[in-house]
């Protein structure tokens, strides 16, 4: 079985300045990992995923993920937030296409 | 990438009338697709399997004979919710994965935002 854990519901930061989304996870094995955007009644876009090569993992939109096995963490980040980057964001884990959600957390941007 | 879609996207109905969302995916074949639901500031809570050519799996909770599943073929799945009531009113997500594929990227649909009045 695994858990996709996202550590926190709501983040704010301003325009400008870093993101970091934390996720973690817990699995018997070394699962696929991805993060997940979704703006209001849209459907969720890939930013960035991990599939057992690199553990640093780039993205669209300026978001990598950095792959920690010792700590079993997946955490998002990106250098300089920007107003459009306000929405939903979801760590999401795959082990033989059964989908393992976070619960999500919301991304504010002020300005 | 590869495009899911999902048809319709807003749908509002009367309480006791059924309704069909279809989820397609557009340029390649998808033996699985998944269907979740999502309530308002909630994540995605997957509600069944869709497998072409044979029986969905359902989730623990989700009552089989009010979300029937057809996968059709290996493009097209639907989900109808019958006799739909306004605590069904929810944001319905589609994804599926290109055959063959394991722990890779599934691709979603945008989603299909149903009213039951």
């Amino acid at each position: 079985a695994q858990s996709v854990t996202q550590l926190d519901s709501h983040v704010s930061v301003s325009e400008g300045t870093p993101v970091l989304l934390r996720c973690n996870y817990s699995s018997s094995y070394s699962p696929s990992l991805f993060w997940y955007v979704q703006h209001p009644n849209k459907g969720l876009q890939l930013l960035l995923k991990y599939t057992s090569a690199a553990t640093l993992v780039k993205g669209i939109n300026g978001f990598e993920a950095e792959f920690k096995k010792s700590e079993t963490s997946f955490h998002l980040t990106k250098p300089s937030a920007h107003m459009s980057d306000a929405a939903e964001y979801f760590c999401v884990g795959n082990a033989g296409n059964m989908l393992t959600f976070g619960g999500g957390t919301r991304l504010m941007v002020k300005p | 990438g590869a495009v899911v879609s999902q048809h319709p996207s807003r749908v509002i109905c009367k309480s006791g009338t059924s309704v069909k969302i279809e989820c397609r995916s557009l340029d390649f074949q998808a033996t699985t697709m998944f269907w979740y639901r999502q309530f308002p500031k909630q994540s995605l809570m997957l509600m069944a399997t869709s497998n072409e050519g044979s029986k969905a799996t359902y989730e623990q909770g989700v009552e089989k004979d009010k979300f029937l599943i057809n996968h059709a073929s290996l493009t097209l799945s639907t989900l109808t919710v019958t006799s739909a009531h306004p605590e069904d009113s929810s944001f319905y997500i589609c994804s599926a994965p290109p055959s063959g594929l394991g722990n890779n990227e599934q691709f979603f649909g945008p989603g299909t935002r149903l009213t039951v009045l």
